[in-house]
């Protein structure tokens, strides 16, 4: 049974870094592209970006880009989403999800829980 | 790259057929056979209903279609359940291996 197990919510000041995980199992991590996607509150979700665990080969979304990284730690089938200095903005729910195959353009048929990410002073 | 245009909501009894468009442009919805379409409950994580424009995943009722027309995709639930109460968000590849969501539609069922 494939398992995305995220990190827990966090609440955190405008200026500081934060670094949420996703807990992967039950697939091969290195061959599957995993992504994230935002959804700030009551609002849609929004595609954030992709990285494929076994080369690190990472793509943001234009929206996104600079503004978060996206790394993943193969050895503990984990992937990671961060900021270096979180605004207000940030906050929101954020899914992590794995692509249906090897191909970046996939669907995501399997998702985490969310961890909610709250910034304010 | 814009978020795809739904509905902002749309609404039908039980048993009756609903459809949910999905509007995107010639570089994502209309370039790609791939478009998905996702569920999500309240406070619950999106669950993927249809990719490939017309697939369904294992497990996911054959009440649920997809089908595409130029620019335009669409989502169709026939035999509405009160169940199918949900956000559903349509999803495209755009290329350079990104995607982007529509911008979602409030499923009521009356």
């Amino acid at each position: 049974e494939v398992q995305l197990v995220q990190s827990g919510a966090e609440v955190k000041k405008p200026g500081e870094s934060l670094k949420i995980s996703c807990k992967t199992s039950g697939y091969s991590f290195t061959t599957h592209w995993i992504g994230w996607v935002r959804q700030m509150p009551g609002k849609g979700l929004e595609w954030m970006g992709i990285i494929y665990p076994g080369d690190s080969d990472t793509r943001y979304s234009p929206s996104f880009q600079g503004q978060v990284t996206i790394s993943a730690d193969k050895s503990i089938s984990t992937a990671y989403l961060q900021w270096s200095r979180l605004k207000a903005s940030d906050t929101a729910m954020y899914y992590c999800a794995t692509a249906r195959d090897t191909d970046a353009a996939s669907p995501f048929p399997h998702w985490g829980q969310g961890t909610l990410v709250t910034v304010s002073s | 790259q814009s978020a795809l245009t739904q509905p902002a909501s749309v609404s039908g009894s039980p048993g009756q057929s609903i459809t949910i468009s999905c509007t995107g442009t010639s570089s994502d919805v209309g370039g790609y056979n791939l478009v998905s379409w996702y569920q999500q409950h309240p406070g619950k994580a999106p669950k993927l209903m249809i990719y490939e424009v017309n697939k369904r995943p294992s497990g996911v009722s054959n009440r649920f279609s997809g089908s595409k027309s130029g620019n335009t995709a669409s989502l169709t639930i026939s035999g509405l359940q009160a169940e199918d109460e949900a956000d559903y968000y349509c999803c495209s590849y755009a290329g350079s291996s990104n995607s982007v969501f529509g911008g979602g539609t409030k499923l009521t069922v009356l």
